[in-house]
């Protein structure tokens, strides 16, 4: 079966240091990955997809990146943390035509 | 256009009543409306899914009700229990680009009281 893992659970970052956030699947290949943040009162944000290695794709310009190095591994970085980036963090992939989303348990971000 | 109306924000619901929450949307490429349950600190989780050639959907205690002409959906939970305590999301979503383009809604807040 698929899983998804996502870490670290609860983070606390001073304003201006990098960040670094980490998600692999395991049971599929070729999965398409996505980064959502999720506000209060605001539902998901879709911040980055990809669909293959090295392929990403930014719905919103903003003060984080991501990558893709492995197949099953998603990425989300920061050069310099802002206060705005405090949110839950969100990994998730799916698979085929993509019309099921599975979420990892998520990342609290708080940026102080 | 790309918007998904949720409502209500928040809901309380005695044990054993009816939920309701809706959703309506605009944009007619929308080809497919799942539900996703998420508890305090987890991820969401898909719950139940339709498609716009179906009025309505059942498992288990959830139902979707679609109403297409009035690009309007809904989420029934019967007999609610206090373990249906959960913030869910309506979403609509159609394919794009290689991968499904998902729009979520803000989100209802359910508590079912004993």
């Amino acid at each position: 079966s698929q899983t998804i893992h996502q870490w670290p659970a609860t983070l606390v970052q001073p304003v201006g240091s990098p960040l670094s956030l980490e998600c692999t699947v395991e049971g599929t290949s070729n999965p398409n990955l996505y980064w959502y943040r999720q506000a209060a009162g605001r539902g998901l944000q879709l911040l980055f997809y990809s669909v293959g290695i090295g392929q990403i794709s930014s719905e919103v310009p903003q003060n984080l990146s991501a990558s893709r190095p492995q197949d099953r591994q998603f990425i989300l970085s920061s050069k310099k943390l802002l206060l705005s980036d405090s949110g839950f963090y969100l990994c998730a992939w799916s698979q085929g035509r993509g019309e099921k989303l599975f979420f990892g348990s998520g990342t609290q971000l708080s940026v102080l | 256009q790309q918007q998904v109306k949720q409502s209500p924000q928040s809901l309380i619901v005695q044990k054993g009543g009816i939920s309701i929450i809706n959703c309506a949307y605009e944009n007619t490429a929308f080809d497919y409306f799942p539900w996703y349950q998420q508890f305090p600190g987890k991820g969401p989780a898909l719950l139940i899914a339709i498609r716009p050639d179906v009025s309505e959907k059942k498992e288990g205690r959830f139902t979707i009700s679609f109403n297409k002409s009035a690009k309007q959906f809904s989420l029934h939970i019967m007999d609610s229990q206090p373990g249906d305590s959960a913030t869910y999301f309506c979403a609509a979503s159609y394919h794009s680009g290689g991968y499904q383009k998902v729009t979520f809604g803000t989100g209802t807040k359910l508590q079912v009281i004993p």
